[in-house]
């Protein structure tokens, strides 16, 4: 029943390391977004994916590769881990018309020791 | 340069009463939608309210209703009858023309006292 869903929710890993979050969504949405939300609370835009197609790629570094298998998938992989990427990193979609709200996933909060 | 605005990092009301929060925006599209989220301290985004630049009345789901102000560039979420689990952050979000690309603003906290 779940609309947009990620894994896993927390994620303790070592410096250097390489990790994967995942998320899906059953929504039949055409675009799916992965936004990173530091200490701070803000939140900032990473990628953006419309029908398996990058359409959005802010200034992230390019440890950070977003990998988009079907519609309905966005994982995002992240190479080399810093301290600087312990967040919460949000999936979204939505449906790709004008004016419509997106629907975020529960949140995956990565803690880089 | 910033696209929203929230100007108050932190805000208090007393249960029972209106809030206002600010939001205020910059674009030079004609064609935008302005979105608010609540951020309970469980982490979750949550859809409250959407309006869209073309709309000629002000947006409302429930308890929530956004005052948009077009000239001014201003879409100030008015939550009425506050109550305790109305405690949470609140961002303001613009959707510019048939873009995918969503501006969030920097969150102001509202607490709620009993």
């Amino acid at each position: 029943d779940t609309a947009v869903s990620q894994t896993p929710k927390y994620l303790v890993t070592q410096m250097g390391n390489d990790k994967s979050i995942k998320c899906e969504q059953n929504l039949g949405h055409d675009t799916m977004y992965w936004y990173k939300q530091d200490s701070k609370k803000f939140l900032k835009i990473m990628f953006s994916y419309n029908n398996k197609e990058l359409i959005i790629n802010e200034t992230v570094p390019n440890r950070f590769s977003p990998k988009s298998p079907d519609k309905a998938h966005l994982n995002l992989h992240i190479n080399s881990l810093e301290l600087g990427d312990s967040a919460v990193y949000f999936c979204a979609s939505s449906p790709g018309e004008s004016y419509n709200e997106q629907f975020f996933g529960p949140g995956t909060r990565l803690t880089v020791l | 340069a910033q696209k929203i605005t929230q100007t108050q990092p932190g805000m208090f009301v007393q249960e029972k009463e209106a809030v206002t929060l600010d939001c205020t925006y910059d674009t030079s599209d004609p064609s935008y939608g302005l979105f608010w989220y609540k951020q309970p301290s469980s982490g979750e985004m949550i859809f409250l309210i959407y309006q869209g630049s073309y709309d000629q009345q002000n947006a409302t789901e429930g308890r929530y209703s956004l005052n948009f102000q077009k000239a001014r560039k201003s879409a100030n979420l008015v939550i009425s009858a506050s109550q305790l689990g109305d405690s949470a952050m609140y961002f303001c979000a613009m959707r510019e023309g048939y873009g995918q690309n969503f501006v969030f603003g920097p969150g102001t906290r509202l607490s709620v006292l009993p």
